[in-house]
């Protein structure tokens, strides 16, 4: 059972406007999320994070908002930028399970010019 | 760049073979962690360390066995390999927790026919 769902497998948004990837989880004791970026045969690389005791994280370009009432994060980024496209997941963490990270299955994202 | 090292980068073995991939870094973290990616799974958990001889089974470890010697060195095994598990592996440190930023390597990708 999928308890971090990315439903949006794919995303095209053109430069310079606003990339939104959202993320829904289950697990009403997850408290930690981050968003990961992965380009092709590379690793995936940390981007942001957010508690739970937060409902917005800012970080230049990217924002992550968390509804706890929803049990939905979703990631802003603005302006995009052609070097964005990439698969973006997100993860999350609960209480009491400090050493295991959940992640979604991704969200590719295309930037065009 | 974490200083995260897999090998091999790619390999191609047959059902029923052993198989042993390996994690190296030189960060000297606490945390290092094997994870599968798969298309419409994401990044899947097998097994994780919290230190030296102390390891964890993840998400997906039935198949898999690991091994951590030394800080260094997280090995991930497959002892007799089937085509379920063709993946993509990567290996990811951090410096406490998950909750820390996990880095990750460049993959190993696994073939079994």
């Amino acid at each position: 059972d999928q308890q971090v769902k990315q439903n949006s497998p794919s995303l095209s948004v053109q430069e310079g406007r606003i990339s939104i990837l959202n993320c829904d989880y289950t697990n009403s004791m997850f408290d930690y999320f981050l968003w990961y970026k992965k380009y092709p045969a590379e690793g995936p690389t940390f981007l942001i994070s957010i508690s739970s005791i937060k409902d917005k994280n800012e970080d230049g370009r990217f924002t992550v908002f968390l509804n706890k009432s929803a049990k939905h994060l979703s990631l802003h980024i603005v302006p995009s930028q052609p070097g964005d496209s990439a698969v973006y997941f997100c993860a999350a963490k609960g209480l009491g399970n400090t050493d295991k990270l959940i992640f979604g299955t991704g969200t590719r994202l295309q930037v065009f010019p | 760049d974490a200083g995260i090292t897999q090998s091999p980068r790619h390999k191609v073995t047959e059902t029923g073979t052993p198989v042993t991939l390996r994690c190296h870094q030189t960060e000297n973290h606490r945390y290092m962690y094997w994870y599968r990616q798969d298309p419409g799974h994401g990044l899947r958990l097998i097994h994780y360390s919290y230190g030296v001889k102390d390891t964890d089974k993840g998400e997906v470890s039935d198949g898999y066995s690991v091994s951590r010697s030394k800080t260094e060195d997280f090995l991930l095994t497959l002892e007799s390999a089937t085509s379920s598990q063709t993946s993509v592996y990567f290996c990811a440190i951090s410096e406490r927790d998950s909750t820390d930023t996990q880095y990750f390597g460049p993959g190993t990708r696994l073939t079994v026919l």
